[in-house]
């Protein structure tokens, strides 16, 4: 069964340090991998996506993640974190074989302090 | 990126009433997807909706339960029926962008309580 893993409920970073949210998934083939954001009493921002190609993808508000095939992971990067980071985010898979339906992480919360 | 709107954005409703929640895109598109993310989870897939056909139900979802329209190809609207306190939840609708296998926008949502 295709499966998203997000090991941490919650990341807590201090303003200006590097950050990063962890993925893992569990899908046959090479899926499509997404992240999104969730700011309170919103709805989800996408962030960014890995179809092909690079394994590093840039995404909105400076946010970057890595796609590592052999480790089945897709880890959100951000080189300098900012206050108004903090948010729910959410890791996402797509099968590639499929109509494709996302399947969703249960979140990691990213509090920034100042 | 489309642009969604949901109506109502929220709701308190007393268990046993049935609730609409309407989704309006700003363009035409094929396949609209209902999410719902109950308090302090993930989100979790209702139904896919093409226009024209019945929506199709993932494992869990019944449509007695959630009736889902999709008249057009830039609206659909969800009911949640027959209510219980654990209906209380969001209701996100979402759609592809540019077709399959893309990112999906999601609308704000409905956050939805039951007492």
């Amino acid at each position: 069964a295709q499966s998203v893993a997000q090991p941490e409920d919650q990341v807590n970073v201090a303003e200006g340090n590097p950050l990063t949210v962890k993925c893992t998934y569990s899908v046959s083939g090479n899926p499509y991998l997404f992240w999104y954001v969730q700011y309170p009493n919103r709805g989800l921002q996408f962030l960014l996506k890995y179809i092909t190609g690079d394994n590093l993808v840039k995404g909105s508000y400076g946010f970057e993640a890595e796609f590592n095939k052999s480790q089945t992971s897709f880890h959100l990067k951000k080189p300098s974190a900012l206050v108004s980071d903090s948010a729910l985010y959410f890791c996402a898979v797509r099968d590639r074989g499929s109509q494709g339906n996302l399947i969703f992480g249960k979140g990691t919360k990213l509090s920034v302090k100042p | 990126s489309a642009v969604i709107s949901q109506k109502p954005s929220r709701d308190i409703c007393q268990r046993g009433t049935s609730l609409t929640i309407q989704c309006q895109v700003d363009s035409q598109v094929t396949m609209m997807f209902w999410y719902r993310q109950q308090p302090g989870q993930s989100l979790t897939l209702i139904a896919t909706a093409n226009q024209g056909s019945e929506a199709t139900y993932e494992s869990g979802f019944v449509i007695d339960k959630f009736p889902i329209s999709r008249p057009n190809l830039t609206f659909s609207t969800l009911t949640v029926s027959n209510m219980s306190p654990e209906d209380s939840s969001i209701y996100l609708c979402s759609v592809d962008s540019r077709g399959t296998y893309n990112e999906q926008f999601f609308g704000p949502g409905t956050r939805l309580t039951v007492l």
